[in-house]
C-alpha cells in the first residue's frame, strides 16, 4: 500500500518568514505528485501537479520541487503572509492508481 | 469559475440510517471521485467513477456504500446503514481526465453518526 508522509505536522511562523515542508512517497513506480492547499471550511485547491524528476514549479510566492528517485517533494513559501495559513496536503499516485494523501502540514502565519 | 458543489454541508444521522450525499461535478469533467477524512486522519480514497460505472474502489467502499449518477449532473454517495465509524468529512472531486491531472474538490459534507 502506497504510504505518503508529510512533515512537520504543524508549523507556526511569523509574517514575512520563509518556510518549507516535506512530502515523502514511495519512489518505485511513481506516477504523479500533487500539492493541495486546504483552508478551513473551503475545498482543497490544487497548487501543483508534478510528474518529472527534478521538476520545479512556482505559483507566486509558493514553489515546489520533486525528486522521484529518492521519493520526496518540498513545498516552499517565501515571505509568508497570514492568508497563507492553511493545511497543505501532498498526494501521490503510482502506476495511475488513485491519489494517496498524506496527513497534511498545518501552517499558521502569525501577523 | 466552475466549481464542484456538495450538499448537505453537514448531516447528523442515527446509526443504522441511510444517508445520501450529493455532488454536482464540474460540467465538462468525466471522472468523479469520493474521498473521506475521519477527524485527525488522512484523506482516504473511496471510489472513482467513469462512464457510468465504478472504475476503482478501496477496501473501505464495502457493500454498505454505493454511488450513482442518476442524471447528467448529480453524483451521489449512498451509505445504506450508517455506523459510528462512518462519521467523517466526505469530499467529492472531479477531473477532466484520468491520470496525473489535478482534482477539483467540493467543500465537503460533514457526516456525524450518533
Amino acid at each position: 500500500i502506497l504510504n505518503v508522509e508529510q512533515s512537520p505536522q504543524s508549523l507556526h511562523v511569523q509574517e514575512g518568514d520563509s518556510t518549507n515542508f516535506t512530502c515523502s512517497f514511495p519512489s518505485s513506480n511513481f506516477y504523479a505528485l500533487h500539492w493541495y492547499r486546504w483552508e478551513t471550511a473551503k475545498s482543497p485547491e490544487a497548487l501543483f501537479v508534478m510528474t518529472l524528476n527534478g521538476d520545479e514549479k512556482k505559483k507566486g510566492r509558493i514553489s515546489a520541487t520533486l525528486n522521484t528517485k529518492e521519493g520526496y517533494s518540498y513545498l516552499y513559501i517565501k515571505g509568508s503572509q497570514p492568508e497563507d495559513s492553511a493545511t497543505y496536503l501532498c498526494a501521490s499516485s503510482s502506476g495511475n492508481t488513485p491519489l494517496v494523501f498524506g496527513k497534511g502540514t498545518r501552517l499558521s502565519v502569525i501577523a | 469559475e466552475p466549481e464542484v458543489t456538495q450538499t448537505p454541508s453537514h448531516q447528523v444521522t442515527q446509526m443504522g440510517q441511510e444517508v445520501i450525499l450529493r455532488c454536482v461535478p464540474i460540467s465538462n469533467h468525466l471522472y468523479f471521485y469520493w474521498y473521506r477524512q475521519i477527524l485527525g486522519q488522512k484523506v482516504e480514497f473511496l471510489v472513482s467513477f467513469y462512464n457510468n460505472e465504478i472504475s476503482e474502489k478501496s477496501e473501505i467502499f464495502d457493500d454498505q456504500f454505493s454511488v450513482e449518477r442518476p442524471d447528467g449532473s448529480n453524483f451521489t454517495l449512498k451509505i445504506r446503514s450508517t455506523k459510528l465509524e462512518d462519521s467523517a468529512m466526505y469530499f467529492c472531486a472531479s477531473s477532466v481526465r484520468q491520470g496525473p491531472g489535478e482534482l477539483f474538490f467540493g467543500e465537503g459534507s460533514r457526516l456525524t453518526v450518533l
